[in-house]
């Protein structure tokens, strides 16, 4: 059982530039979510989904567009990165839909935008 | 919308003394409530979780948070240090059952000095 995977681990990018952050679950879990941490913040929600093809925007939406492939799979498109989206961002899902419940984080992703 | 105070960026203990560390919220609904840990370079791994079940809950690795209502308050707790507790603790908020966001505290982190 890997739980949840991120791909990359690092990136770099150029301002302008565009990229995929993958991230997948093997828990059989409805609910998947994308956090940015910025040192001093905390996490801060980007997206959630309840289910394949569903997604709701949360705090900082902006810039940002995901897609629910299937169960397992939830991935974070950045169009056209911009220095501010430097951040670390994790993935993380959860056994329930639409309710409060224990969420399981992804190791990370550490985005850098030049 | 919720707002989660947590006091203190930074904690330093001794090993073997008690780590406490505070967390309040707003809220006027009960709310479902949570500490994460988050050790270097890793995803967040749950702790313990509030859900209006009994008001003392136990954790792992021997950390305890009692929900006072009347203080809006969910502090965290461990009679004595070890030095593998040094990392960075995160308190989340939710509105209640039926809201899947939680709102995350900046975070406090734990040192621990041998």
């Amino acid at each position: 059982n890997a739980g949840v995977t991120q791909t990359p681990k690092f990136q770099v990018l150029k301002t302008g530039q565009s990229m995929t952050l993958q991230c997948a679950q093997d828990m059989n879990h409805n609910s998947m979510y994308w956090y940015r941490q910025d040192p001093g913040m905390g996490l801060r929600l980007i997206y959630y989904s309840a289910s394949e093809g569903t997604t709701d925007k949360g705090e900082v939406p902006n810039g940002y567009n995901v897609s629910r492939l299937n169960k397992r799979e939830f991935s974070l498109r950045l169009e056209s990165a911009a220095p501010s989206q430097t951040s670390v961002y994790f993935c993380a899902s959860s056994p329930l839909a639409g309710v409060a419940d224990t969420q399981y984080f992804g190791p990370g992703t550490r985005l850098t935008v030049l | 919308a919720q707002s989660v105070t947590q006091l203190g960026s930074h904690v330093s203990v001794s090993e073997g003394a008690l780590v406490l560390l505070r967390c309040n919220y707003s809220s006027s609904v009960p709310p479902y409530l949570f500490w994460y840990v988050q050790y270097p370079n890793q995803g967040l791994q749950l702790l313990l979780k509030y859900t209006s079940a009994a008001t003392l809950v136990k954790g792992i690795n021997g950390f305890e948070a009692e929900f006072k209502k009347s203080e809006t308050s969910f502090h965290l707790t461990k009679p004595s240090a070890h030095m593998s507790d040094a990392a960075e603790y995160f308190c989340a908020v939710s509105e209640g059952a039926g809201s899947y966001q939680l709102t995350f505290g900046k975070g406090t982190k734990l040192s621990v000095i041998p």
